[in-house]
């Protein structure tokens, strides 16, 4: 199956830096990637719809200035988590939806584990 | 409501069947999914199901989709302690969003 590769899968930083989620697909052209917000016990929220070549889509009550999102390739989005406080601690999924493929299904990264300290 | 609802928590003993039921909210979505998350980690597909589809069987899994009541559910039979994990309900609404209920975390009993 279609491989979603997200990097670094762990990180820790200092309160006021910021932190750079790289995402990406392998084997497959992913004209659509999605970030994915999940809090301890709770579901998966949608933070914004990154599109290959324009800019990204942001959900409601989203800072875009805070979290900037990148689809510079077909295969590659970024997350980059600007001035990180302590509340920005989560776990940022990212996914991809195949290219051309009719279901629609997406493809999700192992996750990324961001601790602000 | 505007989310897609599932229950927290489900225990099963195992070799039993476990099920787990879903509520969607768009009449109009075109897929309908189930995701397994195991612990720490990310989600994996498990299966999905066309709007145009009462039922779909994958070895040990069985979809049932309800569209008159925007129900789905996911039958797992002989249920493993390796099926211990968070499994989450999606659908793809009209603006193609893939929007998730929150989890139905399974617990299996000895």
């Amino acid at each position: 199956g279609a491989v979603v590769s997200q990097h670094p899968s762990r990180v820790i930083c200092k309160s006021g830096t910021s932190v750079k989620i790289e995402c990406r697909s392998l084997d497959f052209q992913a004209t659509t990637m999605f970030w994915y917000r999940q809090f301890p016990k709770q579901s998966l929220m949608l933070m914004a719809t990154s599109n290959e070549g324009s800019k990204a889509t942001y959900e409601q009550g989203v800072e875009k200035d805070k979290f900037l999102i990148n689809h510079a390739s077909l295969t590659l989005s970024t997350l980059t988590v600007t001035s990180a406080h302590p509340e920005d601690s989560s776990f940022y999924i990212c996914s991809a939806r195949v290219s051309g493929r009719v279901t629609g299904e997406l493809f999700f990264g192992e996750g990324s584990r961001l601790t602000v300290l | 409501g505007e989310d897609v609802e599932q229950s927290l928590f489900l225990s099963v003993r195992e070799g039993d069947s476990s099920v787990i039921n879903c509520t969607y909210t768009d009449s109009s979505s075109t897929y309908l999914y189930w995701y397994k998350q195991e612990p720490g980690a990310g989600l994996q597909l498990l299966t999905y199901i066309f709007s145009n589809m009462d039922m779909k069987q994958d070895q040990r899994l069985t979809v049932l989709l309800n569209k008159k009541d925007k129900h789905l559910s996911l039958r797992i039979a002989d249920t493993q302690t390796g099926d211990s994990a968070i499994y989450f309900c999606a659908e793809t609404r009209r603006d193609d969003k893939i929007i998730f209920g929150k989890g139905t975390r399974l617990h299996i009993l000895p």
